[in-house]
């Protein structure tokens, strides 16, 4: 079934830990995105990338990178995690970025 | 930047109406977006207005006035199903998604 996979589907982490979120899609999409939600505030905007090969920061990029090597994978990246990073991630994506963007399930991160 | 607001909760009895707002105030304009997210899973896309007025979609409408900073979602002859998150989200000048916190609707029978 085409779409966007996330792993892992959750993931405590301790503080100071490395951690990498994965992300990819089978649509040949070429715009991808990391949002993280947390209650009350809704979903913003960390990373993005318009097309393989670059990237951009988002709302609330600090403490998180990412990388665009080929079309289906974006993976997110916390080289030192903090409980403030403590959220729901969503990957997403859309064939531009003027078209509307799918998201996919999400990874729930717990940073004690 | 984007400054978005919709209510928190709503609450409707099943077959009934129900007409969430929402209202922005945005730095470039070339969207907004519905999406509907049932707790636990990931947003998923309802609607789209870019122009000024009404589009249907079977038992969901959206509308938008752009001049007012305003849009609504209509959701007719509620289902248990509808109960969930719906996300208003207004796309600005550089094709970024900036999302309103949700308005949760729950749907007694």
């Amino acid at each position: 079934i085409a779409g966007i996979t996330q792993a892992p589907t959750s993931q405590i982490l301790a503080a100071g830990r490395r951690m990498t979120l994965r992300c990819t899609q089978d649509m040949r999409h070429n715009a991808m995105y990391w949002y993280r939600q947390d209650l009350g505030l809704g979903l913003r905007l960390i990373h993005y990338s318009n097309t393989a090969g670059t990237t951009g920061k988002g709302e609330v990029p600090d403490g998180y990178s990412v990388s665009r090597a080929n079309t289906d994978d974006f993976p997110l990246t916390l080289a030192s995690a903090v409980p403030s990073q403590t959220s729901v991630y969503f990957c997403a994506s859309s064939d531009g970025a003027a078209d509307t963007q799918y998201f996919g399930p999400g990874t729930r991160l717990t940073v004690l | 930047g984007q400054n978005i607001d919709q209510p928190t909760e709503m609450t409707a009895t099943e077959g009934a109406i129900v007409q969430i707002n929402c209202t922005y105030q945005t730095s470039g304009f070339n969207g907004l977006f519905w999406y509907q997210q049932h707790a636990g899973e990931a947003p998923t896309f309802l609607s789209y207005n870019v122009l000024d007025g009404l589009e249907e979609k079977g038992r969901f409408s959206s509308f938008l006035s752009r001049s007012k900073g305003y849009s609504y979602l209509l959701l007719k002859e509620l289902q248990m199903k509808d109960s969930a998150s719906y996300l208003c989200a207004v796309r600005d000048g550089d094709y970024k998604l900036s999302f309103g916190a949700g308005t949760t609707v729950t749907v007694r029978a």
